[in-house]
């Protein structure tokens, strides 16, 4: 079954940066994008951006543009999603979830909650 | 830049049909989706393409788009339905999110 299994939870001083990982199983890796997406306490949803496997290309909210990257691993069919540049407001659980052919989000990950504290 | 609103909360009693908008503009010309989300928990596609559902949603959970409101009607609601629910589309190349609505069933 397809399963996208996050890395464990971080604790990140100001300033510092956070990479969380995206192992995907069950499912040809290459054939869909995966997106990230974070959600505060308390708070709604708030997507950062996409990737393709396949080729690696990538497109990011404007609002984490120059302070977010997103990769990939072919070989162990795993993502990732670096923020840099870490503020208390980026305390947050992490999401990564695969994009169907129609952009909708039928798999998500367990999320990754990254907390950001001096 | 692009927006999709829908009500913070809606309240439906057992049995009865809830409603839950998403306004935003021509959002009829893009596909909407729905995921339901509950405490604790990641979020679950519940209707994509409009009106599609996954395999495993339940027939209580359908969609609609048109105009600019995408709207997701869960008939007969049940408790475990009690969630917060979150319509999705893309706007040129980037996912927009409403705010999400926290549906109370009592």
């Amino acid at each position: 079954q397809v399963q996208l299994v996050q890395s464990g939870a971080e604790v990140k001083k100001p300033g510092a940066s956070v990479k969380v990982s995206c192992k995907a199983s069950g499912y040809t890796f290459t054939s869909y994008d995966i997106n990230w997406v974070r959600q505060a306490t308390g708070q709604g949803l708030e997507w950062m951006g996409w990737m393709k496997p396949n080729s690696g290309n990538t497109g990011y909210a404007q609002k984490f543009q120059g302070r977010v990257t997103m990769t990939r691993d072919t070989s162990i069919t795993t993502a990732y999603m670096e923020l840099s540049s870490l503020t208390s407001e980026d305390t947050a659980v992490y999401y990564c979830a695969r994009a169907g052919t129609d952009g909708d989000f039928g798999r998500w990950g367990q999320g990754t909650l990254v907390t950001v504290s001096s | 830049s692009y927006e999709l609103t829908q009500p913070p909360s809606v309240s439906v009693s057992p049995g009865q049909t809830a409603s839950i908008t998403c306004s935003g503009d021509k959002l009829g010309d893009k596909y909407a989706c729905w995921y339901q989300q509950k405490p604790g928990q990641s979020p679950v596609l519940v209707i994509y393409q409009d009106a599609k559902r996954p395999s495993g949603i339940p027939e209580r959970f359908s969609g609609s788009n048109s105009g600019n409101t995408a709207t997701l009607t869960i008939s007969g609601t049940q408790a475990m339905d009690e969630a917060d629910y979150y319509c999705q589309a893309w706007d040129r190349s980037t996912v927009v999110f409403g705010g999400g609505t926290k549906l109370t069933v009592l």
